[in-house]
């Protein structure tokens, strides 16, 4: 059972290009979420997704877009990268059921944008 | 929107010895859920402890436990008998739990408390 998977798991960009970070869970969760994760800052999240087919805006969503055409994906895209994106960024899932089910996540991936 | 705070940036404790991280939250929701996670030098979230705050008895998980204070807004985690391998950044995170507000399903986390555990 591979849980959440994160891939890559490290990439350098230059300024301005683009790349799509994918997140895959095998737990049939309904929830997903993209955060990143700077010093200091904590995990901010960035996306999220309560279902297939929908996507939510969290504390920084701007320059990040995202898809959840399947239930166990979620994919995060940068469009034009910027060096303020460099992070390690998480994806997480959970299943909301009655207790309040923690998230599971992936490994992460560092991001450097130069 | 609902926020969390942590003021302790970094907390150091005696092998052995107690030590409790302070977590805070502001919200205006009745259905929720409150977590502590530790992320270890390897980068992993590993899920410490949770609470629901419709339950009025403190969380408790061997060694970790917590001090919810749901008029206060405050969610503590106790760490008895601290190890060598307790050291890690520790994070407080709260999830909506109100089905069908904007905000359902959504895992917000504090800034985060580094723990060094001295021998």
């Amino acid at each position: 059972n591979a849980g959440v998977t994160q891939t890559p798991k490290f990439r350098v960009l230059k300024t301005g290009q683009s790349m799509t970070l994918l997140c895959a869970q095998d737990m049939n969760h309904e929830y997903m979420y993209w955060y990143r994760q700077d010093p200091g800052m904590g995990l901010r999240l960035i996306h999220y997704s309560v279902g297939e087919g929908t996507t939510a805006k969290g504390e920084v969503p701007d320059g990040y877009n995202v898809s959840r055409l399947k239930k166990q994906n979620f994919l995060l895209g940068l469009e034009s990268a910027a060096p303020s994106q460099t992070s390690v960024y998480f994806c997480a899932s959970s299943y909301p059921r009655a207790g309040g089910t923690e998230a599971f996540f992936g490994q992460g991936t560092r991001l450097t944008v130069v | 929107a609902q926020t969390v705070t942590q003021s302790q940036p970094e907390m150091s404790v005696q092998e052995a010895e107690t030590v409790t991280l302070s977590c805070t939250y502001d919200t205006s929701e009745s259905d929720y859920y409150l977590f502590w996670y530790k992320q270890p030098p390897s980068r992993q979230m590993i899920l410490v402890i949770r609470q629901e705050a419709y339950k009025q008895q403190n969380a408790t998980e061997n060694r970790f436990s917590v001090n919810f204070q749901k008029a206060a807004k405050s969610f503590s985690l106790k760490i008895s008998d601290s190890q060598l391998g307790d050291a890690a950044m520790y994070f407080c995170a709260y999830r909506s739990g109100n089905a069908g507000g904007t905000s359902y399903g959504k895992l917000t986390f504090g800034q985060g408390t580094i723990l060094t555990v001295h021998p």
